[in-house]
């Protein structure tokens, strides 16, 4: 299995406050990815990292900021929590985007109450 | 991307081989079939892909038509832990950078 951890696991928090998640590698990929996992919505992009400090916007980015400082970390952060971002949040890794395979971590459980 | 269709569910013996199908019609040139898992509360697993010829791993085989326009996963002996809903997902060359993932088809392995 692929180096990808994911913190926290699972976390509970209120409407309105910030909420940071990470995903950390170990495998040295240039690209890093968050997706969001939503019933009858399957899996849907919210950004994406193609190098240090070099992110971009997938399908879902809004109300959510993502900051990759090092290679091995992707955090992901909801400014302000609403009860529609709860969700199951998916990190993948891959070494390249053209027809690269992308490899996922465990997830993360987010209930915004 | 080309869109995917799968049956909702499938039903396996245990120790018998599970063929998967997927239709991709519209499929172009460049795209790949890729086969990802996601076992229960799981990330997502990759399996296979290919772009024509058939493909082998120690999971699967990948069965794609000559067309391409259909494709076929096969697990050859399925276990009780292969029950998973199986996604079949067309990508595209070049700078490509989101895996779209359909409904997907779940497949159960009884005992």
């Amino acid at each position: 299995d692929a180096g990808i951890t994911q913190s926290p696991r699972h976390k509970v928090t209120e409407t309105g406050t910030p909420v940071t998640l990470r995903c950390h590698q170990t495998e040295n990929h240039r690209y890093m990815y968050w997706y969001r996992q939503d019933p009858g919505h399957g899996l849907r992009l919210i950004h994406y990292s193609y190098g240090v400090k070099d992110t971009d916007k997938g399908e879902v980015s809004d109300g959510y900021s993502v900051s990759r400082s090092k290679t091995e970390d992707f955090l992901l952060t909801l400014e302000s929590a609403t009860s529609s971002q709860t969700s199951v949040y998916f990190c993948a890794i891959s070494a390249r985007a053209d027809e690269e395979t992308q490899y996922f971590g465990p997830g993360t459980r987010l209930l915004v109450l | 991307d080309a869109k995917t269709t799968q049956p909702p569910s499938m039903d396996c013996a245990e120790g018998r081989a599970a063929n998967l199908p997927c239709n991709h019609s519209t499929i172009s040139g460049n795209e790949y079939v890729y086969w990802y898992r996601q076992i229960h509360s799981q990330g997502p697993q990759y399996i296979i892909h290919g772009l024509k010829n058939n493909e082998t791993n120690e999971m699967a085989s990948l069965i794609i038509t000559e067309d391409r326009k259909s494709s076929t996963l096969i697990l050859p002996h399925a276990t009780l832990r292969d029950t998973a809903v199986y996604y079949c997902i067309v990508r595209g060359g070049g700078s490509n950078y989101k895996l779209t993932f359909g409904k997907g088809t779940l497949l159960t392995v009884n005992p």
